[in-house]
Parts: C-alpha cells; sequence; structure tokens
C-alpha cells in the first residue's frame, strides 16, 4: 500500500505564530485531502488538494504531485487551532498518516 | 441530512457479543468507505462499496467482520464474536463517484469491547 509519512509529529506554537506541516507519500496518488480532527472525533475536511495550491483564511496548503509531498501552512495560529491534522491519500481507498498533534496555547 | 450520519455513536459490548454499526451516506453519494481507527492512529480502510457492489474488503481484519449495502444508500457493518482489539473508531466516509475524489467522514461510532 502507499506509505504517508507526516512531520513533525508533534508541535506547540505560540498563540500568533506561524507553522508548517509536512506529508510524503510514497506513489501516485489522484486524491490528497488534509483533515483535522476536532477533540470529539470528527474529521474536518480542509483542502482537498491533489495538486497545485489552494488558500482557505489562515490556512493554505500546496501539493507538489511530481515529487510526491504535500504541506500544510497555518499563519496566526489561535487555540482554535489545536488538535491531530491527518493528511490523506489514494487513487479510491485512503492511506492515512500518522498525524501531526498540534497545541496552540495562550 | 447534509452530512454523513452513524449511528450508534458509542457503543459498549462484552466481548463475543455481535455488534452492527450504521453509516446514512450523504444522498446521492455513489461510494462509501469503513475505516477503523484505533486510539492515537490514522484510521486504517476497512471495506468500500460501489453502489450497492463492495468492491475491495481487503481492509476487513478477519472473517467475523462484515459490511452490506443492499440498496446502495444505508451501509452497515456488523462484527460477529467481539474481541477486546476490536475496540476502535469506526468512521464511515463517502463521496459522489464523479471526477472530484473528495470524501467526506461521519463522526463515528466508537465501540469498546469488555
Amino acid at each position: 500500500g502507499i506509505q504517508v509519512e507526516q512531520s513533525p509529529p508533534d508541535l506547540i506554537l505560540q498563540e500568533g505564530a506561524n507553522s508548517t506541516l509536512r506529508c510524503n507519500f510514497s506513489d501516485s496518488v489522484n486524491n490528497l485531502q488534509w483533515f483535522h480532527q476536532n477533540p470529539w472525533g470528527q474529521l474536518i475536511n480542509l483542502f482537498y488538494i491533489p495538486s497545485g495550491t489552494k488558500q482557505n483564511g489562515r490556512l493554505s496548503a500546496t501539493t507538489v504531485a511530481t515529487e510526491r509531498y504535500s504541506l500544510l501552512y497555518i499563519s496566526s495560529s489561535q487555540t482554535t487551532d489545536s488538535g491531530v491534522y491527518f493528511c490523506a491519500v489514494g487513487l479510491y481507498k485512503l492511506s492515512f498518516g500518522a498525524g501531526t498533534t498540534v497545541t496552540v496555547r495562550a | 441530512g447534509a452530512g454523513v450520519s452513524q449511528s450508534p455513536r458509542y457503543k459498549v459490548a462484552k466481548r463475543g457479543q455481535d455488534v452492527a454499526l450504521r453509516c446514512d451516506p450523504i444522498s446521492g453519494h455513489v461510494s462509501l468507505f469503513w475505516y477503523q481507527q484505533a486510539l492515537g492512529q490514522g484510521p486504517e480502510f476497512l471495506t468500500y462499496f460501489q453502489n450497492e457492489a463492495q468492491l475491495d474488503k481487503s481492509g476487513l481484519p478477519s472473517d467475523r467482520f462484515f459490511a452490506e449495502r443492499p440498496e446502495g444508500s444505508v451501509s452497515t457493518l456488523k462484527i460477529q464474536r467481539t474481541q477486546q482489539e476490536d475496540s476502535a473508531v469506526y468512521l464511515c466516509a463517502t463521496r459522489t463517484g464523479g471526477s472530484r475524489n473528495e470524501q467526506f467522514f461521519g463522526p463515528g461510532t466508537r465501540l469498546t469491547v469488555l
């Protein structure tokens, strides 16, 4: 199956700081999604981004499919950004990374 | 409804009991997936339906796990003779089936086997 590596595993930020999360994957895919898992376990769709760059408010993402990686940028972080961020890739079924746990301190 | 719904949200079973977990997809979504998420890990694929056809069940961990989608809408994941290692969150996801492959997840069912 497709291997997905996320880094860093844990990230502690002061409110207002910027950060970059990375996702490397082992094979060609036609689906790449970033999710935020909230404290209740719900996976919230952040980006559907098999290639290119997208922005949504303080979040943006870039996928370079030919080099098999994606980056998620969080700018001006807020305490509500805390949680686990997952990258998932695939052709139809999704393979997930282990996640990055983000803690934003006030 | 507007999103994927799952029921029950929480289920406690005694070891050896059978359980059934339900997923109601977004209306019109052709493709449906089941994933299992163990504590502290990312979700892992279990099985995939396109309409009523089960096209991939390679992720089902044992023959105690069975999934169906008889009318191409609601799906049920059944676990027979539950074991403690079956304790996990079971997530359902659906997508439209067109060229856009984006999946949308339900809130999950947290299964605890005692």
